[in-house]
């Protein structure tokens, strides 16, 4: 069954410090991939998503993932974690062409002071 | 920028209600879909849409129903509400074609007495 792994769901990170947040994928076939944020009382926002073409991508808040195929990884770095990160975050994945997204469980983020 | 609004962020119903969750959507988006998010659980699919009047049940639809008349609103009904339907709801919309990220309302936080 195709599903989608994030490992931890907890992180917490000092401010400042880097932050990688884990995704992993089983699929036969490439998927399109997503990383989601939810801040506290509000729905999932678009951070990236990658699809085709360069597997590094750059998101919204100095956020990038990288498309690792031989590993099937879709992590989520941010090199200086800021205090406005805690949140929850979510990877998900588009598999077989078609319209539904699988979401990972979530990881939520804690930034230290 | 896309708006997807959901009718009411907070909602208490008690046991035995018909309950109506409201979504509309203002980018003339084909796809809509409802989740339902808890803690540990990540989003599970509840139902979903390609078009005006079509569903399709997600992964969860025991307990749900769902109602679209017109492209712009997709409405999640729960029957006869019990107290396992607490929880936040949440849902999106997508254009067509199979890299398309969903957009997010705010959701819905509902409780059942």
């Amino acid at each position: 069954a195709q599903s989608v792994t994030q490992l931890g769901s907890h992180v917490s990170v000092s401010e400042g410090a880097l932050v990688l947040l884990r995704c992993n994928y089983s699929s036969s076939v490439p998927p399109y991939l997503f990383w989601y944020v939810q801040y506290p009382n509000q729905g999932l926002q678009l951070l990236l998503k990658y699809t085709t073409g360069a597997t590094l991508v750059k998101g919204i808040n100095g956020f990038e993932a990288e498309f690792k195929k031989s590993e099937t990884s879709f992590h989520l770095t941010k090199p200086s974690a800021h205090m406005s990160d805690a949140a929850e975050y979510f990877c998900a994945v588009i598999m077989n062409r078609d319209d539904k997204i699988i979401f990972g469980k979530g990881t939520r983020l804690h930034i230290l002071p | 920028d896309v708006k997807v609004t959901q009718s009411s962020r907070y909602l208490v119903k008690r046991t035995g209600e018909k309950v109506f969750l409201e979504c509309v959507q203002d980018m003339d988006h084909e796809n809509m879909f409802w989740y339902r998010q808890d803690p540990g659980l990540g989003l599970r699919l509840i139902y979903f849409s390609y078009d005006v009047k079509m569903k399709e049940k997600g992964d969860i639809p025991e307990g749900y129903s769902v109602s679209r008349e017109k492209k712009e609103r997709f409405s999640l009904i729960l029957e006869s509400a019990s107290t396992n339907q607490t929880s936040m709801y949440l849902c999106a919309s997508s254009p067509q074609g199979e890299n398309q990220p969903q957009h997010f309302g705010d959701g819905t936080r509902l409780s059942i007495l």
